[in-house]
């Protein structure tokens, strides 16, 4: 079945690590996206990007780093400079054009619980 | 700047009952607006989209209506369900015409009783 995976499902860091979030896609998406979301708020962007080797910031993208090697795969790294990190962390990838899966539909992973101790 | 606005922030009624859930948005220029569903600890599930140039769309028991002029959206529920029981989420596309690229209400959570 075609989906997305968040890995790891729980994740707890101390302070001043730096943590790697880890999406996979095999739905042949083009573009790939970051959400953060905080209890009572609405998710906020983080990062996305649209083709290989290319990403943009989001509303939100102090702190983190993205890379974005293979189609399939957008890490997002939080780092010690992001002051507060503890939140759940969705990924989500969307196929541009028509004939693709989802075309136009953004497709969300489980998500990633992030908490600082 | 775009803002998403999802009234109430919590519902609760008995199961059978038909009920609809606001979303307001600040900015007419929108590409599309979607609805999704999230159960608790889970990820998000598109339930709607709407193109701008449409007026609802219709799955099931779901019927979502989407009105620029006035910047709202209602989602309507019918013959509610226990299992229809999560967060609702709308969210509007058109930033810079990158259809991912969201900006989302606060959520309204349902509850439906049995």
């Amino acid at each position: 079945d075609g989906g997305i995976t968040q890995s790891p499902k729980y994740l707890f860091r101390k302070e001043g690590q730096n943590v790697t979030l880890s999406c996979e896609q095999n739905l042949n998406h083009d573009a790939m996206y970051w959400y953060r979301q905080d209890p009572g708020q609405g998710l906020r962007l983080i990062y996305y990007s649209q083709i290989v080797n290319d990403f943009q910031k989001g509303d939100i993208a102090e702190g983190y780093s993205v890379s974005r090697e293979k189609k399939e795969s957008f890490p997002l790294t939080v780092t010690s400079a992001q002051k507060n990190p503890t939140a759940f962390y969705l990924c989500a990838s969307i196929g541009l054009g028509t004939g693709v899966s989802g075309a136009n539909v953004l497709t969300f992973g489980a998500g990633s619980r992030l908490t600082v101790l | 700047k775009q803002e998403v606005t999802q009234i109430p922030a919590a519902l609760s009624v008995p199961e059978g009952e038909n009920l609809v859930l606001n979303c307001s948005f600040t900015d007419s220029a929108i590409y599309n607006l979607q609805w999704f569903r999230q159960d608790p600890g889970k990820g998000l599930t598109s339930l709607l989209l709407i193109q701008s140039s449409q007026r609802e769309q219709t799955s099931g028991r779901l019927n979502a209506s989407l009105d620029k002029s006035s910047g709202r959206s209602t989602l309507y529920i019918a013959a509610s369900q226990p299992g229809d029981s999560a967060t609702y989420l709308c969210a509007v596309g058109g930033h810079g015409g990158n259809t991912g690229k969201l900006i989302f209400g606060q959520g309204t959570t349902l509850q439906v009783k049995p």
